[in-house]
């Protein structure tokens, strides 16, 4: 099993451009999250999906972020337009259970996202 | 307010030494407690998970407690190896609605 998988794993951008990171689920696995992760402010949840519908968004910081899951096998997470402040690490993570919130979840390696 | 509060933030032990980390946690009513560790440039991955009734659980040299009167949890590390520098995170779930809360990590340093 390759575990949850990331791309890219490294993105360096210019203020403003659009970034989109993506995120391959452990097949089978029935609950999708995004998270961003800073020295400040630890983990943080942006957004949470249960067979591929968003059930949780509150976490996303503002309208410059999106979240699509378009079917079992893979999501993305695009912001529009970056900022300097969006310098995170990105990671996916996936559970095998529906409704998964105090399950285990199963990270990606992470994105590490830089803005200029 | 819901809140996981770890301690130390940092820590420096010796190869070979016992260390044990903190979580204390306000999250109410209480669901269950997962411990994960996390190595530098990569995601976390789960140690133990603790529930309501269960007082202590052991994952190898890694041995969670769990005291949900006080609300609070502990990580006890035996014999601590070079592969333990890492950050140990705290993440308590409520038995109600869709959220969970996370701790900001304790990051150990394992020094020969």
């Amino acid at each position: 099993d390759a575990g949850v998988i990331q791309s890219p794993r490294h993105e360096v951008t210019e203020m403003g451009q659009e970034v989109t990171l993506r995120c391959k689920p452990i097949s089978g696995h029935n609950s999708l999250f995004w998270y961003r992760q800073t020295m400040m402010r630890g983990l943080e949840l942006l957004i949470y999906f249960n067979n591929n519908v968003p059930i949780d968004d509150s976490g996303m910081p503002e309208d410059r972020f999106s979240a699509k899951m378009p079917n079992a096998s893979f999501s993305t997470l695009k912001i529009q337009p970056s900022e300097p402040r969006d310098s995170a690490v990105y990671f996916c993570a996936s559970s095998p259970v529906a409704g998964g919130y105090g399950n285990e979840q199963f990270f990606g390696p992470g994105t590490r996202l830089t803005v200029l | 307010k819901n809140q996981v509060e770890q301690s130390p933030q940092s820590l420096i032990i010796l190869e070979g030494k016992n260390c044990t980390l903190q979580c204390n946690y306000t999250v109410s009513p209480f669901s269950n407690l997962r411990w994960y560790k996390q190595d530098t440039g990569r995601g976390p991955v789960s140690l133990t998970i603790m529930t309501f009734s269960e007082n202590t659980k052991s994952n190898g040299r890694y041995t969670a407690t769990l005291d949900a009167d006080t609300k609070q949890s502990s990580l006890h590390i035996t014999a601590s190896q070079l592969s333990d520098s890492a950050s140990y995170i705290c993440v308590v779930s409520p038995n109600t609605g869709n959220q969970f809360y996370f701790g900001t990590g304790t990051s150990l340093t394992v020094i020969p």
